[in-house]
C-alpha cells in the first residue's frame, strides 16, 4: 500500500489560516472516520494533535481543527503562530481484514 | 500520567537483530484498554507502522506486511514493559525507533531511539 498523500510544503504568515491536505483512497481514509494528525518538531517525536477525524486531545489548541470529504482528510490550523512551524503528518486506518494503517509523507509548515 | 521509556542497541550489524525495549509507567501494559506500539521513521520511508500488542483477556498482536515474516514484539508483565525483535537487519532498516500507545491514533510516544545497521 502507498502513503498517504500530502503537500511537501505550505507556508502562511502569522495570524493567517492554511490547511493541508492527505489524500488517501476509498480503502483507508475514505472508510472510516480514522484519520489522526501529528506535529513533529526537529529531533522530537511526533504529538498527537486531531484523532478520529475531528477530536482534538485534551491540552491541543483549538486553533487545530481536522475534517474530511470523501477521500481526503484536511488539517486547519488557524491563527497561525511561529511555533506551529514544524513539520505534520497524517495518518489513518488501513486495515479490512487485517489490522493495519499508514502515515502520510508529512508536510512542512513554514511560517513566513 | 502515562510515560513510555525505550532503551536498546544504537548500532547493529547486518543480518543480526535489532532488539529495543519500551519500558512503561503510570499504566499496565496489561490493561484492557492499552495497546502497544512500534514505529519508526527514516527518510527514505517516512513513518512506517510496525506492529502492536494488547491484552483482552488473552494477549493479541498485530504486524505491517512489509516486516511480518521478520517482527516479533513481546509483552513483559514482570517488568511492565514490551519488547521489538527485528531479524535479518539490512542497512534498509536504519531509522528511528519510537514505541508509541494508542489505537488507531498514537497520544504517547517514546523518545526515540536512532538505530544504525552497518558493520
Amino acid at each position: 500500500q502507498s502513503a498517504l498523500t500530502q503537500p511537501a510544503s505550505v507556508s502562511g504568515s502569522p495570524g493567517q489560516s492554511i490547511t493541508i491536505s492527505c489524500t488517501g483512497t476509498s480503502s483507508d481514509v475514505g472508510s472510516y472516520n480514522l484519520v489522526s494528525w501529528y506535529q513533529q518538531q526537529p529531533g522530537k517525536a511526533p504529538k498527537l494533535i486531531i484523532h478520529e477525524g475531528t477530536k482534538r486531545p485534551s491540552g491541543v489548541s483549538n486553533r487545530f481543527s481536522g475534517s474530511k470529504s470523501g477521500n481526503t482528510a484536511s488539517l486547519t490550523i488557524s491563527g497561525l503562530q511561529a511555533e506551529d512551524e514544524a513539520d505534520y503528518y497524517c495518518c489513518s486506518y488501513a486495515g479490512s481484514i487485517i489490522f493495519d494503517v499508514m502515515f502520510g509523507g508529512g508536510t512542512k509548515l513554514i511560517v513566513l | 500520567q502515562v510515560q513510555v521509556q525505550q532503551s536498546g542497541p544504537r548500532l547493529v550489524k547486518p543480518s543480526q537483530t535489532l532488539s529495543l525495549t519500551c519500558a512503561v509507567s503510570g499504566d499496565s501494559v496489561s490493561s484492557n484498554s492499552g495497546v502497544w506500539n512500534w514505529i519508526r521513521q527514516s527518510p527514505s520511508r517516512g513513518l512506517e507502522w510496525l506492529g502492536r500488542t494488547y491484552y483482552r483477556s488473552k494477549w493479541y498482536d498485530d504486524y505491517a506486511v512489509s516486516v511480518k515474516s521478520r517482527v516479533t514484539i513481546n509483552p513483559d508483565t514482570s517488568k511492565n514493559q514490551f519488547s521489538l525483535q527485528l531479524n535479518s537487519v539490512t542497512p534498509e532498516d536504519t531509522a528511528v525507533y519510537y514505541c508509541a500507545k494508542g489505537n488507531y491514533a498514537f497520544d504517547i510516544w517514546g523518545q526515540g531511539t536512532m538505530v544504525t545497521v552497518s558493520s
